[in-house]
């Protein structure tokens, strides 16, 4: 079945900086790709997804880029403020009929 | 539209009972998914019920189970308890079908601690 690998598990920033998670996938049949943030003590919401048939999806500050060749995707934070510090997952499906499987999280902290 | 609703929120149990929890998903939805939430181990896949039918499990001892009733409700029961299934246990609800890009939506979970 599909394994999705996520890192770093924790990163932290200066306020205002960029921030990068990356995700890779072991199935070549995924073809969705969401990301969730969860704030402490909160549920996991969905902030940014991307099909397989997109490059990069960009949604104000945060944007997704796709490399269906290598098989990664990663998230990217612009302009990172405090409200941002939270755990954030990547996750890949194969088709509305299959699970979608989630990385480990990556635990953001952003210091202001 | 209400949001998924789990019960309860809070569950203290000890070794060797066994507990049912409870997911209500939004009106609509007729796909509820079923995760494990342990620090560093993130969102593990339990099952996913699809029409009252289970579409998919993941890699759990029979001891977890699920069903889904005809208004799309669900409930899992995690029998004879051991401490290792203390965790926030989330469901998720989705309109579902074969496309890929249906959002899922998560309820705010319930914390099992198993003394």
């Amino acid at each position: 079945g599909e394994n999705v690998e996520q890192h770093p598990s924790t990163l932290s920033v200066q306020e205002g900086d960029s921030a990068v998670i990356k995700c890779t996938y072991s199935d070549s049949a995924s073809n969705y790709f969401p990301w969730y943030k969860q704030e402490l003590g909160k549920r996991p919401q969905l902030i940014i997804d991307i099909r397989s048939n997109v490059g990069e999806k960009k949604d104000q500050r945060i944007a997704v880029t796709l490399n269906k060749t290598a098989k990664h995707f990663s998230l990217h934070i612009t302009e990172t403020q405090p409200e941002d510090s939270a755990v954030y997952f990547c996750a890949a499906r194969i088709s509305g009929n299959t699970p979608l499987v989630f990385g480990k999280g990556t635990r953001l902290s952003v210091i202001a | 539209k209400a949001g998924v609703t789990q019960t309860p929120r809070y569950l203290i149990k000890t070794r060797g009972q066994q507990v049912t929890l409870s997911c209500s998903p939004i009106s609509g939805h007729r796909s509820v998914s079923w995760y494990q939430q342990t620090p560093g181990q993130g969102l593990q896949f339990l099952f996913e019920y699809f029409s009252e039918t289970q579409r998919n499990k993941g890699n759990f001892p029979g001891r977890f189970s699920g069903r889904q009733f005809s208004n799309s409700r669900s409930e899992m029961n995690v029998s004879t308890l051991e401490l290792g299934d203390s965790a926030l246990y989330l469901c998720a609800s989705s309109l579902a079908g074969t496309t890929p890009g249906g959002e899922q939506f998560f309820g705010p979970g319930t914390r099992l601690t198993v003394l």
